[in-house]
C-alpha cells in the first residue's frame, strides 16, 4: 500500500536561512512524487515534481526537492527562507499500481522568523 | 485564465441531511479528483472523474458519491451527513495525460451539527 511519511509537524527556521522539510514514502512501483503548500483557508498549491529523471527538481519560489531511491526519500529544500515562505506544506505520492488516486501525508508547518 | 473553482464556500447542515458541492476545473483539464481534508490533516482522496464515469474510489462509504458532466465540471454528493464529515472538500483537476499534478479550488467548508 502507498503511504507518506512527514516526520515533522513544525519547521521552525530564520529568514535567510536554508530550509529543509522531510518526506519519505512507500510504494510498490516506481513513485510519482509531489510537494504541495497551502496558505490559511486557501485549497493547496502545486509546487513541483519528480516523475524521472534527474534526482534534483526545481520548482516555483525558488524550492527544490531531491528524490533519494535508495532512502525512499523527498526532501523539499530551499537555500534562503522567506518569511512569505511560512504555510503548511504537503508531500505525496502516486503510484500507478495503485491507480490514479494520490496520497498525501499529514502535512509539516513551515515558520520562518524574521 | 480561471482556475479550479468551487461552491459554496461555507456550508452548515445538520446530522442526516444531504449536501452537494460542485466544483468547476480549470480551463483544458479533464480530470476532477475529490478530497476530504480534516482539521490537521492532510488530504484523504474520496474519488476521481473522468470521460463522465467514476475512475477510482478511496476509502469512503456509499454515503459518497458523485457526478461529472459534459463541460468537465463535477459535484460530490454526501447522504445522510455524520459529524465526522465536518472537513473542508477540495476539488482538483488535472490536465489530460502527460502531466501528473493537480489544481486545487478553495474547497468548501462544510459544517455539521
Amino acid at each position: 500500500a502507498q503511504s507518506v511519511a512527514q516526520p515533522e509537524d513544525q519547521v521552525n527556521v530564520a529568514e535567510g536561512n536554508p530550509l529543509t522539510v522531510k518526506c519519505t514514502y512507500s510504494v510498490s512501483g516506481n513513485p510519482y512524487l509531489f510537494w504541495y503548500v497551502q496558505y490559511p483557508n486557501r485549497g493547496l498549491q502545486f509546487l513541483l515534481k519528480y516523475i524521472t529523471g534527474d534526482n534534483l527538481v526545481k520548482g516555483s519560489y525558488g524550492f527544490e526537492a531531491e528524490f533519494n531511491k535508495s532512502q525512499t526519500s523527498f526532501h523539499l529544500k530551499k537555500p534562503s527562507a522567506l518569511v512569505s515562505d511560512s504555510a503548511l506544506y504537503f508531500c505525496a505520492v502516486r503510484d500507478l499500481t495503485g491507480g490514479f488516486k494520490t496520497i498525501f501525508g499529514a502535512g509539516t508547518r513551515l515558520f520562518v522568523k524574521a | 485564465d480561471a482556475g479550479v473553482t468551487q461552491s459554496p464556500t461555507h456550508l452548515i447542515k445538520t446530522r442526516g441531511q444531504q449536501v452537494t458541492l460542485r466544483c468547476s476545473p480549470k480551463s483544458g483539464h479533464d480530470t476532477v479528483s475529490w478530497y476530504q481534508q480534516a482539521l490537521g490533516q492532510g488530504p484523504q482522496f474520496i474519488f476521481q472523474y473522468y470521460e463522465e464515469e467514476e475512475r477510482q474510489r478511496g476509502n469512503f462509504p456509499d454515503r459518497f458519491s458523485g457526478h461529472q458532466f459534459p463541460n468537465y465540471s463535477s459535484e460530490l454528493n454526501v447522504n445522510a451527513l455524520l459529524l465526522g464529515d465536518s472537513a473542508l472538500y477540495l476539488c482538483a483537476s488535472s490536465r489530460p495525460s502527460g502531466s501528473y499534478e493537480q489544481y486545487f479550488g478553495p474547497g468548501t467548508r462544510l459544517t455539521v451539527t
